[in-house]
């Protein structure tokens, strides 16, 4: 079954450097989005992104943060200058559709950020 | 605004049981409703998605919405130790929001 995979699946960075999460979405679908959870709290939405563009993005998804979609198949999430909140498992997803017109989004497993 | 809100539990049950768990949302606009499975640090696993009002059926999961009231349900038949993980409702209109969740045990 095809699935999202995300590298790395764990990571320590100091406050201040700059992180870059990876993310291999499902190979025939056109939306990627990125999500991330705190511990012990809601998954959260960050950003959305299709052809090659940022289609909607939540107030957490501020300058310090971006995306990418640097060949045919990665998905990258970027955070410059990470802080203490950063700390959270990032998901990344996938779906053939999108928002009111589609349904299936599958997720990966996660990167699980510590920033220390 | 909590746009979905969802009772985190924890819920027990003993193998066998009907589980049943329940969210609630605000945002009209929402369309498609989703359940999603969750095991500790692991990425949300999706189960069954309705769209709009009614009942969808796979297996031993039966989801229901109803509109009317803003009501999302997923109930689980015959129960089994496998079943435990942590289930997350979710509303979709251009991004997915997600209830915090309900960590269900059924015990064997």
């Amino acid at each position: 079954e095809p699935e999202v995979t995300q590298t790395p699946s764990h990571q320590v960075t100091q406050m201040g450097q700059e992180v870059i999460l990876r993310c291999v979405p499902i190979s025939n679908h056109l939306y990627f989005y990125w999500y991330r959870q705190i511990l012990g709290q809601k998954v959260e939405f960050l950003v959305s992104f299709y052809n090659n563009e940022i289609s909607e993005k939540s107030e957490i998804f501020d300058d310090q943060f971006s995306v990418e979609r640097p060949d045919g198949s990665n998905f990258t999430l970027k955070i410059r200058s990470t802080k203490l909140e950063d700390s959270a498992m990032y998901f990344c997803a996938s779906s053939p559709e999108m928002g009111l017109f589609g349904n299936t989004i599958y997720f990966g497993e996660g990167s699980w950020l510590t920033v220390v | 605004q909590k746009e979905v809100e969802q009772d985190p539990g924890p819920l027990s049950v003993p193998e066998g049981a009907i589980v049943s768990l329940n969210c609630t949302y605000s945002n009209s606009a929402f369309q498609y409703f989703m359940w999603y499975r969750q095991y500790s640090r692991k990425g949300p696993e999706l189960l069954m998605y309705t769209y709009s009002s009614g009942n969808k059926e796979d297996g031993r999961f039966t989801a229901q919405v109803d509109k009317s009231s803003k009501y999302i349900s997923l109930f689980i038949r015959d129960s089994q130790p496998s079943d435990s993980a942590t289930y997350l409702c979710a509303a979709n209109d251009y991004k997915l929001s997600f209830g915090a969740g309900t960590t269900v045990t059924v015990r064997a």
